[in-house]
């Protein structure tokens, strides 16, 4: 089976623009995880979509949002970018939401 | 909510040696946990995980131990390779009464494993 794959893999944007990422799950896998990685905070959990509903929900600012379709694609947005936005985001999908998680190689976002 | 301690922040072994890394998490009711390796610019990847009905498992040069009680797990690494260098990340989570697993991994801030020839 193919991987998790995100497009783009590197994005570069100024402050005050929006950005969507896109994340394709493995096939038969439903849900789509949304994490951002950064040195200073890690691996930070943004949200969860699970048959095109948002289940789960970190501790992020409304800037960011998803959603995902009815082929378990997923997209998120960050809008309004600022300089702090900068990190790799990261993608994973499952079978239903938990246990294990296959992660897709991410997206660098760099805000100038 | 959950939070995962990690440590140490970096180890630095000779080949051959063992490697420990250790954790503990908050919530009691966390039944799943992962440990993901990730190399320099490539993505997270499984390598272990265990669930709170088992104490510990192992897959050949690794092996994860999990004390509920002390809401503590552990990876172990032994004879380690050149190739073992890299980010290692515990994570947390838990399935709902129900039964339905949420998508929601809880990191540590991860371990940067040097493995010295």
């Amino acid at each position: 089976k193919a991987g998790v794959t995100q497009t783009p893999r590197y994005l570069i944007k100024t402050r005050g623009q929006q950005v969507t990422l896109s994340c394709s799950p493995i096939s038969g896998h439903r849900s789509v995880s949304w994490y951002q990685q950064t040195p200073g905070q890690g691996l930070q959990f943004l949200f969860e979509y699970f048959s095109e509903t948002q289940r789960n929900k970190g501790n992020f600012p409304g800037r960011f949002s998803g959603r995902q379709f009815s082929n378990s694609r997923s997209e998120m947005n960050v809008s309004t970018l600022e300089l702090g936005d900068s990190a790799l985001y990261l993608c994973a999908s499952s079978r239903q939401g938990g246990d294990t998680q296959y992660f897709g190689p991410g997206t660098r976002l760099t805000v100038l | 909510g959950e939070n995962v301690e990690q440590h140490p922040s970096t180890l630095s072994v000779q080949e051959g040696d063992s490697a420990v890394i250790k954790c503990t998490y908050s919530d009691s009711a966390s039944n799943y946990f992962p440990w993901y390796k990730q190399e320099l610019g490539k993505r997270p990847q499984l390598i272990i995980d265990i669930r709170s009905n088992v104490g510990e498992k192992k897959d050949q040069r690794i092996a994860v131990t999990l004390n509920k009680t002390a809401k503590h797990f552990s990876l172990h690494i032994t004879e380690t390779q050149p190739e073992d260098s890299a980010v290692y990340f515990c994570a947390a989570s838990r399935r709902n009464a129900g039964g339905t697993s949420y998508g929601k991994l809880t990191f540590g801030q991860g371990t940067i494993l040097t493995v010295h020839p």
